[in-house]
């Protein structure tokens, strides 16, 4: 079965610090990976996600990710962040075979961008 | 374009109280997902459809739990009777053929 591990479960960062937060998963197949943010009171959307290509794969609100198939990482950076990026963010993971789609997430990391 | 549209977006009953929520997902999206979120976790799979087929149930707890997609549309997931670990926000989802799943705004249950 398919696991995903976030390593950090709360981050505390001032505005205009960069930030990483780590990604890894457990499965020997093709996968499709994903991250999905949760802002306050919000459901959660699609920052970004890697099906192919270009393991170097950039998202929305200049968030990036990178696809290191060796490490089975897929972690979720961006270079400046800003208050409005405090919000819980999910990777996720997706083994492509033939049960079809099946999106397991990790448990999280809690962000908090300090003005 | 519409995105996936759950209710009741709250909801507060009893312990032993039975309880709905429904979920229309996005139009042409044929996979759909109920998922469960605990404060402070990450979503986990309670159920998957495709179409009016549940291909994944396996995490479903089928003593208290049902869920149905008549017509292979809108879904509904019950529980009864709701016991105090049920509280938490429950997820709809619907994805297309990529892979790539629209959450909901989710059902956020409180059993007291």
């Amino acid at each position: 079965a398919q696991s995903v591990s976030q390593h950090n479960h709360h981050v505390i960062l001032s505005e205009a610090a960069s930030l990483e937060l780590g990604c890894n998963y457990s499965y020997g197949g093709t996968v499709n990976l994903f991250w999905y943010v949760q802002y306050p009171g919000q459901h959660l959307q699609l920052l970004l996600k890697y099906f192919s290509g270009d393991p170097l794969v950039k998202g929305i609100k200049g968030f990036e990710a990178e696809f290191i198939k060796s490490k089975f990482s897929f972690n979720l950076r961006k270079p400046s962040v800003q208050w409005s990026d405090t919000a819980e963010y999910f990777c996720a993971v997706n083994a492509r075979g033939a049960a079809g789609n099946k999106l397991t997430f990790g448990g999280g990391t809690r962000v908090l961008v300090k003005p | 374009e519409a995105g996936v549209v759950q209710s009741p977006r709250y909801k507060i009953i009893e312990k032993k109280q039975p309880v709905a929520f429904w979920c229309n997902p996005i139009s042409g999206h044929n996979t759909l997902y109920w998922y469960l979120q605990n404060l402070g976790q990450g979503p986990e799979l309670l159920i998957r459809y495709e179409n009016e087929e549940a291909v994944d149930d396996s995490q479903l707890p089928k003593d208290r739990f049902s869920a149905e997609r008549l017509k292979g549309v809108d879904s509904t997931l019950k529980i009864q009777p709701a016991e105090l670990g049920d509280s938490a926000v429950y997820l709809c989802a619907s994805s297309s053929l990529e892979g790539e799943l629209f959450f909901g705004e989710g059902s956020r249950l409180t059993v007291l």
